[in-house]
């Protein structure tokens, strides 16, 4: 089955702890990318990625860091989290065969920082 | 990335047809018209794309001016599981930043 996995789905921790998110996809998909969702801010791309070792920021890019080592996978790491990131996380992945390919989008990370 | 204009919520009862129009009126010529459905803490679901005329699939059809700048979902005999938030984008997608907007918010009354 197609799909983006996204571990751990809920993680609670404190104050400059630095935690990773996981994010895998089996669609041999060239773009994947991160987004944090907020009430009443919607959905908000914090990086994205292109293909293996090309990354970029998005809108959001401050106190995250990414990586793209391998096509299939595409951590997103908060080095010293801080309370402002506790947010509901989404990373997706895409096809560039042709423009406009829809983005396949995980079931969610949902972090809290205390 | 062309901006997006929705209306915030929607209401409506079991069995009806409904239309979500969504502007976007400095659509480039390259830009495709990408409507995502998102139920509570769940990833947004991809439900139809279209470039221009009319776009029909299992779920929905969509429906583009010859002009591009909106674009309308129609979901037909909409059902209580069909409450959701419902994304319109505009873009070439795959290769740039995705903006979201905030969405439309569809209750489904039974």
């Amino acid at each position: 089955e197609a799909q983006v996995t996204q571990n751990p789905r809920y993680l609670i921790t404190v104050t400059g702890k630095k935690l990773t998110v996981t994010c895998s996809q089996n669609m041999n998909h060239e773009y994947m990318s991160w987004y944090r969702q907020d009430p009443g801010l919607g959905l908000r791309q914090i990086y994205y990625s292109m293909n293996v070792e090309v990354t970029d920021k998005g809108d959001v890019p401050e106190g995250y860091k990414v990586s793209r080592k391998e096509k299939r996978n595409f951590p997103l790491i908060l080095e010293s989290p801080s309370p402002n990131q506790t947010s509901l996380y989404f990373c997706a992945s895409s096809s560039l065969d042709r423009v406009g390919q829809p983005q396949h989008f995980g079931d969610g990370t949902r972090l809290s920082i205390l | 990335l062309a901006k997006t204009t929705q209306p915030i919520s929607m209401d409506s009862y079991e069995g009806q047809e409904v239309n979500i129009t969504c502007s976007h009126n400095n659509i480039a010529t390259n830009d495709y018209i990408t409507w995502y459905q998102q139920f509570p803490s769940q990833g947004p679901r991809f439900i139809i794309q279209g470039y221009k005329t009319k776009v029909t699939n299992e779920v929905a059809s969509l429906f583009i001016p010859a002009d591009r700048k909106s674009s309308t979902l129609s979901l037909p005999r909409v059902s209580l599981s069909d409450t959701a938030v419902y994304y319109c984008l505009v873009g070439p997608s795959g290769n740039t930043p995705l903006v979201f907007g905030k969405g439309t918010r569809l209750s489904v009354i039974a």
